[in-house]
Parts: C-alpha cells; sequence; structure tokens
C-alpha cells in the first residue's frame, strides 16, 4: 500500500531555513508527481507547489516562489521541500501528497501523517 | 486565484441521516473538483475527483454531482466514522485551491 512518511519539521528562527523530507514507497516513485499541501494551525489546507514525474518542471504558490524548492530523487524515492527566508506565516503542518498521473492533474490521492514547521524567534 | 465557498460551515447531523455539503467556484472549473475528509490530528483522505467519480474504496454511501460553479457532496446514512471535517478543491487552473471546509459534528 501507498505510504508516504515526512520527516524533518521542527521550530526554527524567521529568516532561517528547514528542508523537509517524504520518503514514499508502496508505489513507482518515478511515475507520478509530488505535491506539497499545508495546513496552518487551526486553519484550511492550501496548495504549495509540485514536481512533475521526472523532476523537470515544478510550479508554487505565489506566497513561496523564490523562497521554496520542491526536488525529489527517484533513484531514493524521496521528496524533498527546501524552505528558504521562513516566515512566521509559514507555520504550518506541511504535508506530502501523490498525485494521480505525470503532472498534469492535481488533485492528491494519498498523503503523508504531516510534519510541523513552527516559525517563531 | 479561483476562489471555493463551501456551506454550510457547520453542520450538525444524526448516526443514519442523510447530508448534503454545497461548494461554489468563482469562476466556471466544469468538473475539475475533488472533495476530502479529515479528522483531527488526521491527513486528509481523497473521496471524489471529477466531481463525481468515487475514489477506490471510499464507500457508496458518498456521492458528489455539479460542475462549472456548483457542487455537492451527499453522505447518505451517516455513520460515525463520517464525522470530520470536509474540504472541496478545484484542480482546474492556478493554485489549487480548497474551500474553508465544513465541520460535520454529531447532534
Amino acid at each position: 500500500q501507498v505510504q508516504l512518511v515526512e520527516s524533518g519539521g521542527g521550530v526554527v528562527q524567521p529568516g532561517r531555513s528547514l528542508r523537509l523530507s517524504c520518503a514514499a514507497s508502496g508505489f513507482t516513485f518515478g511515475n507520478y508527481a509530488m505535491h506539497w499541501v499545508r495546513q496552518a494551525p487551526g486553519k484550511g489546507l492550501e496548495w504549495v507547489g509540485i514536481i512533475f514525474f521526472d523532476g523537470n518542471r515544478n510550479y508554487y504558490r505565489d506566497s513561496v516562489k523564490g523562497r521554496f524548492t520542491i526536488t525529489r530523487d527517484n533513484s531514493k524515492n524521496t521528496l524533498f521541500l527546501q524552505m528558504n527566508s521562513l516566515r512566521a506565516e509559514d507555520t504550518a503542518v506541511y504535508y506530502c501528497a501523490k498525485g494521480p498521473d505525470h503532472g498534469d492533474t492535481y488533485y492528491f490521492d494519498h498523503w503523508g501523517q504531516g510534519a510541523l514547521v513552527t516559525v517563531s524567534s | 486565484d479561483i476562489q471555493m465557498t463551501q456551506s454550510p460551515s457547520t453542520l450538525s447531523a444524526s448516526v443514519g441521516d442523510s447530508v448534503t455539503i454545497t461548494c461554489r467556484a468563482s469562476q466556471t472549473i466544469s468538473m475539475w473538483l475533488a472533495w476530502y475528509h479529515q479528522k483531527p490530528g488526521k491527513a486528509p483522505r481523497l473521496l471524489i475527483y471529477k466531481a463525481s467519480v468515487l475514489e477506490s474504496g471510499v464507500p457508496s454511501r458518498f456521492s458528489g454531482s455539479g460542475s462549472g460553479t456548483e457542487f455537492t457532496l451527499t453522505i447518505s446514512s451517516l455513520q460515525p466514522d463520517d464525522f470530520a471535517t470536509y474540504y472541496c478543491q478545484q484542480y482546474a487552473s492556478g493554485s489549487r485551491t480548497f474551500g474553508q471546509g465544513t465541520k460535520l459534528e454529531m447532534k
């Protein structure tokens, strides 16, 4: 069965960086687009960005463009989210989520358990 | 970005009831709509995609309908496991946006 396990969350000061990882298993990782979706405490869901199946295309929401970078290592079935210049408003649980195809369809058929990122001085 | 608005924000119901949640898009999204539910402290789970297609493994008491700008999720014969927060999500264009959520609580 599909499993997605995030790691790397924690408390970080404003302006600093953090990298999240997502280990995937139970499916052919290199065949599917992957996403990051976040949820601020007590709030709703917010799509962060996508990386296509081969790692050759990325798209991000405007508020994280230029600060966040999504990469993947298909040889290790792992997804990454590099977050730089973090702000208080980036505080959230970050979920990695699997897309249903190579990258053209942006809904999420499996989700990880989430990693909490807290940006605070 | 396309705005998604769900109603109601909170819904009280009992086991065995049938309930309907509405999701409206600020512009047409054809049938590019998904529904999820989420329990406290857990990840969301996909229920329906393409407005009305039931995800594998999801009970048949869940159904979705609609196209364009107005969509509904209906849960017939509520089970205890169904009390959760429900989100719609458009995937037609832009930053794929979610509705604000509908909390389904036990009466």
